[in-house]
């Protein structure tokens, strides 16, 4: 049974930002929230991660609803770089082990 | 920077045959590693995890017999694929930790093995 669930695909223009949700409505206390991504022939990319509230990094920033149960990546003035599956998971206490769903593919246009 | 390294990037090899790939762990001391499998479809898959002071736990459906691993340290790790076939086919990542709730996991850019 998948713990998170997002949108399959997304589209954005070079420079706008991008917002991608994740709904992980049984999340347990001890569960941390994550954010990933793949691009092509690589192996999945770190971004950011986060307990409650809200995130900020050099890459993007999180916002996690106040019940948990909703996360939005945020990724400012994305480019053709950008271009990815990102994956949102939710990790068990005291164990990484990273459950990773299907992801939402991000497909930016010049 | 904290890098993880896999090898060889590709590999070819017949079916019933065995294949060893690598994974180096460069820039931090890694706690944990653990190896996964990509499915042509992208699915993920988790083979095992190894942690500093306790023994490799294999995933269901994934057993040390086929997929033994070795890890000196735990900056380095190979896993071998014995007897592979048309379903081991896939990309393998190793991933590595340096520990602790919330600690981000570092990724090598896989092992694609093709299995003729």
């Amino acid at each position: 049974l998948a713990k998170t669930t997002q949108p399959p695909s997304m589209e954005a223009y070079e420079g706008q930002e991008v917002n991608v949700s994740c709904s992980h409505t049984n999340i347990a206390t001890s569960e941390y929230i994550y954010w990933y991504r793949q691009v092509p022939h690589q192996g999945p990319q770190f971004i950011i991660q986060g307990y409650k509230d809200y995130v900020v990094n050099e890459v993007a920033s999180l916002f996690i609803s106040a019940d948990r149960k909703l996360s939005t990546l945020s990724l400012p003035w994305v480019s053709l770089r950008d271009a990815a599956v990102y994956y949102c998971i939710v990790t068990e206490w005291a164990s990484w082990q990273l459950i990773f769903g299907s992801g939402t593919q991000l497909t930016v246009m010049p | 920077g904290a890098l993880v390294y896999q090898y060889p990037r590709r590999t070819i090899c017949k079916s019933g045959t065995s294949m060893r790939m690598e994974c180096q762990a460069v820039g931090f001391q890694a706690t944990s590693v653990a190896w996964y499998r990509q499915s042509p479809q992208k699915t993920f898959e988790l083979i095992a995890l190894s942690t500093v002071n306790s023994a490799i736990k294999y995933e269901q459906n994934f057993t040390q017999e086929k997929f033994p691993i070795s890890h000196p340290n735990l900056s380095f790790s190979s896993m071998t694929v014995l007897n592979a076939y048309l379903e081991d086919r896939g990309l393998y990542l190793c991933g590595a930790s340096r520990g602790g709730q919330g600690t981000e996991v570092f990724f090598g850019k896989g092992t694609r093995l093709t299995v003729v």
